[in-house]
C-alpha cells in the first residue's frame, strides 16, 4: 500500500456541482494533513489544514478520519476557478524522524 | 514581495554537468524544505532544515545532490554529475515552527525547472 494515495482524477464536473476528494495514508500515527492546490506549472500553495473535528472554510470542508485512516475535501458549489490539482499532504514527525508525504493529486476540471 | 524566492527559474544543462539552485525563504521562517516534483506525480520530499541544521534526507537524495543553508537563511541544492533523470521541477518551500494552530504551514516558491539534456 502507497503511504497516501488519492481519487484518481480527473473530475470533470459542472459549474456549480458538489464534488468529494479522498485521500487514504497508511501510517497511522501520521499527525498533520493538509489540502493542497496546483494550478497547472505553477507551484502548491496551501488550500487548508485539516483539523480531527473537521473544518469548513467557505465552499470547502475538510474532514479527517483516523480510524480509516483519510482525509476528505469537499467543495460545494463548484466554480470555474476552482479548476487545479488538488494534493493531499500527511506528515509525520517523532523518534528522530520527519516524514511528509503528498499524494500524486486528483486534477479537478469546472466546466461551464 | 516577500513570499519564497527561487533562483533561477529555468535550467538547460547538458548531462554531467554540475547546477545549482538557490532558495531565499520567508524571513522570519526557520524551517526550509526542498522537494522534487515530476510530470502528473507530486512533489517528492527531498530534504529540510531547521536554521542551519539539516535534520532529514530522503533516500531519494543520492550522493550526487547536496544542500546547504549556511547561515539559516538561503538555501543552495546542488545536483552533481546531472543525469536525464533529474529533470524535474525543485521546489522549496519555508516554514515556521508551529503556532497557535497546532500545525505547520509551507509556503512554496515557484520552483526551478531543471532539463537535462
Amino acid at each position: 500500500r502507497k503511504e497516501v494515495e488519492q481519487d484518481p482524477g480527473p473530475f470533470n464536473v459542472p459549474e456549480g456541482a458538489t464534488v468529494a476528494f479522498n485521500c487514504t495514508y497508511s501510517n497511522s500515527a501520521s499527525q498533520s494533513f493538509f489540502w493542497y492546490r496546483q494550478d497547472c506549472r505553477k507551484e502548491p500553495k496551501l488550500l487548508m489544514s485539516v483539523y480531527s473535528s473537521g473544518n469548513e472554510d467557505g465552499r470547502f470542508t475538510a474532514q479527517l478520519n483516523r480510524a480509516s485512516q483519510y482525509i476528505s475535501l469537499l467543495i460545494r458549489d463548484s466554480k470555474l476557478s476552482d479548476s487545479a490539482t488538488y494534493l493531499c499532504v500527511v506528515v509525520y514527525s517523532g523518534a528522530g524522524s520527519y516524514q511528509l508525504t503528498f499524494g500524486k493529486g486528483t486534477k479537478l476540471s469546472v466546466i461551464p | 514581495d516577500t513570499g519564497v524566492s527561487q533562483d533561477p527559474r529555468h535550467k538547460i544543462t547538458k548531462r554531467g554537468q554540475n547546477v545549482t539552485f538557490r532558495c531565499d525563504p520567508i524571513s522570519e521562517h526557520n524551517r526550509l524544505y526542498w522537494y522534487r516534483q515530476t510530470l502528473g506525480q507530486g512533489p517528492e520530499f527531498l530534504t529540510y532544515f531547521q536554521n542551519e541544521a539539516q535534520l532529514e534526507k530522503s533516500r531519494l537524495l543520492s550522493d550526487r545532490f547536496s544542500a546547504e543553508r549556511p547561515k539559516g537563511s538561503f538555501s543552495t541544492l546542488e545536483i552533481q554529475r546531472t543525469e536525464q533523470g533529474d529533470s524535474a521541477m525543485y521546489l522549496c518551500a519555508s516554514s515556521s515552527e508551529i503556532g497557535t494552530s497546532g500545525q505547520e504551514t509551507q509556503y512554496f516558491g515557484p520552483g526551478t525547472r531543471l532539463l537535462v539534456l
